[in-house]
């Protein structure tokens, strides 16, 4: 079946630093990939999708780049703030838009100031 | 402003009870889901429905079930609780545009 996986559970970064957290995937055809942010206490936040090979989602300053070659939609970010400590989640949804999504386990980004 | 409204934010049950946890949304959205959400495990999905009086099976729907009375409100039901439950609970709809379900709070869940 479809999968995610976030090889780092948790990413330790000085502010002003350049960010980078892995996502791989594993499903047929073209599915959408999508990013998560979830603050502490609140529920996960939607923060883009991409649906193409090369497509490019972004928000907030975060980017990913859908790479269908190497199954993967890294999340990136130039110059990450404290403020963007949180759990981000990568996730998986099958390319006829049906039902669900499929979760990765979650990367744990702490900012020190 | 798009909302998904759970309650109760958090409980505490005894095992073997009845849990009853509620989700309402006002954002005319077709499709709600149920997640649990545990350390290690990120999110996974438990049931969905996509039309009033309907519910699906998720990928991890033993020991639950779900209601849909309409299509605002989605309902998750632990008839005998049990330890293994205890966990964070997120429902969630669907954006009819971008397609990525729209989180509530969550409840979290002790079960004793």
């Amino acid at each position: 079946g479809d999968s995610v996986t976030q090889t780092e559970g948790q990413v330790a970064l000085s502010e002003e630093d350049f960010l980078t957290i892995h996502c791989n995937y594993s499903a047929s055809g073209y599915p959408a990939l999508f990013w998560y942010v979830q603050y502490p206490g609140e529920g996960p936040q939607f923060l883009f999708r991409a649906s193409r090979d090369k497509e490019k989602g972004s928000s907030r300053g975060f980017e990913a780049t859908y790479d269908k070659g190497t199954t993967s939609f890294h999340l990136r970010k130039a110059s990450v703030q404290e403020s963007d400590s949180a759990v981000y989640y990568c996730a998986l949804g099958p390319s006829n838009m049906g039902y669900k999504l499929t979760f990765g386990t979650g990367t744990s980004l702490l900012v020190d100031p | 402003e798009a909302a998904v409204t759970q309650s109760p934010r958090s409980k505490v049950a005894v095992t073997g009870g009845k849990v009853t946890l509620s989700c309402h949304q006002t954002n005319n959205h077709d499709y709600m889901y149920w997640y649990r959400q545990d350390t290690g495990h990120g999110l996974r999905l438990i049931h969905y429905s996509y039309v009033a009086d309907s519910t699906e099976k998720g990928d991890i729907p033993d020991g639950y079930k779900a209601s849909r009375p309409s299509q605002e409100n989605f309902s998750l039901i632990l008839e005998l609780a049990s330890l293994s439950q205890t966990a964070v609970y997120f429902c969630a709809s669907r954006d009819n545009n971008n397609q990525a379900p729209l989180f509530g709070e969550g409840t979290r869940l002790s079960v004793l």
